[in-house]
């Protein structure tokens, strides 16, 4: 069964710092996605990874797949208090349309 | 464009009740897919649809069923409410393939009491 996880799950930061969110899955798979959801808010889709080694950036955000060691990560550059909420990674296993979120992970950005 | 809407935005029921939620994707969108999201169990998938064939789906009771018409609207349904199935319920939609974007609609907020 595919398993989806992230860490960590809370994240406190103060503004300007950097941080990184990891997303380990436990099959293949070479489709990775991530979404922020902010409180009482829906989905807005951040990023889709498409490849090994894909990389993309938006703005302070930065989203990286291996898909080798099924990990993808979500780095934070110079933290903002506009980039609190949750982030979730999401992967659907080896091209089945089924897919698997994974815990969450609720940022707060401290002023 | 006109974004996925979702209709009712809040629904109230009561245990053994069936309820009925609706959405209607992205203009040209022919896929969409829905989701539970709870505190206690995160975002859950409960199936996806394209072009009103099911492609496939999660791991919910067959109390929950869904269908996609021509238009590619979609419905949802739940059968004999429980008080676990108060929850968010969100669709979401893209054009066809797994490389896509999926846009989110607001959710329907279900309270089961």
């Amino acid at each position: 069964e595919l398993k989806v996880e992230q860490n960590p799950l809370f994240l406190s930061m103060q503004e300007g710092k950097n941080y990184t969110i990891y997303c380990n899955y436990s099959t293949t798979s070479d489709r990775l996605y991530w979404y922020r959801q902010d409180p009482g808010k829906s989905l807005e889709s951040l990023f889709v990874l498409l490849s090994n080694g894909a990389v993309k950036q938006e703005g302070r955000l930065m989203a990286s797949l291996d898909t080798k060691a099924r990990l993808s990560t979500l780095h934070i550059t110079a933290a903002v208090h506009d980039l609190s909420a949750t982030y979730f990674c999401a992967v659907d296993g080896a091209g089945t349309y089924k897919y698997i979120f994974g815990t969450g992970t609720r940022l707060k950005v401290l002023a | 464009k006109a974004g996925v809407t979702q209709t009712p935005r809040y629904l109230i029921k009561t245990r053994g009740q069936q309820v009925t939620l609706s959405c209607s994707p992205i203009s040209g969108h022919r896929s969409v897919s829905w989701y539970q999201q709870t505190p206690g169990q995160g975002l859950q998938f409960l199936f996806e649809y394209f072009s009103e064939t099911q492609r496939n789906k999660g791991n919910f009771p067959g109390r929950f069923s869904g269908r996609q018409f021509s238009n590619s609207r979609s419905e949802m349904n739940v059968s004999t409410l429980e008080l676990g199935d108060s929850a968010l319920y969100l669709c979401a939609s893209k054009v066809a393939g797994r490389s896509e974007t999926q846009y989110f609609g607001p959710g329907t907020r279900l309270l089961v009491l």
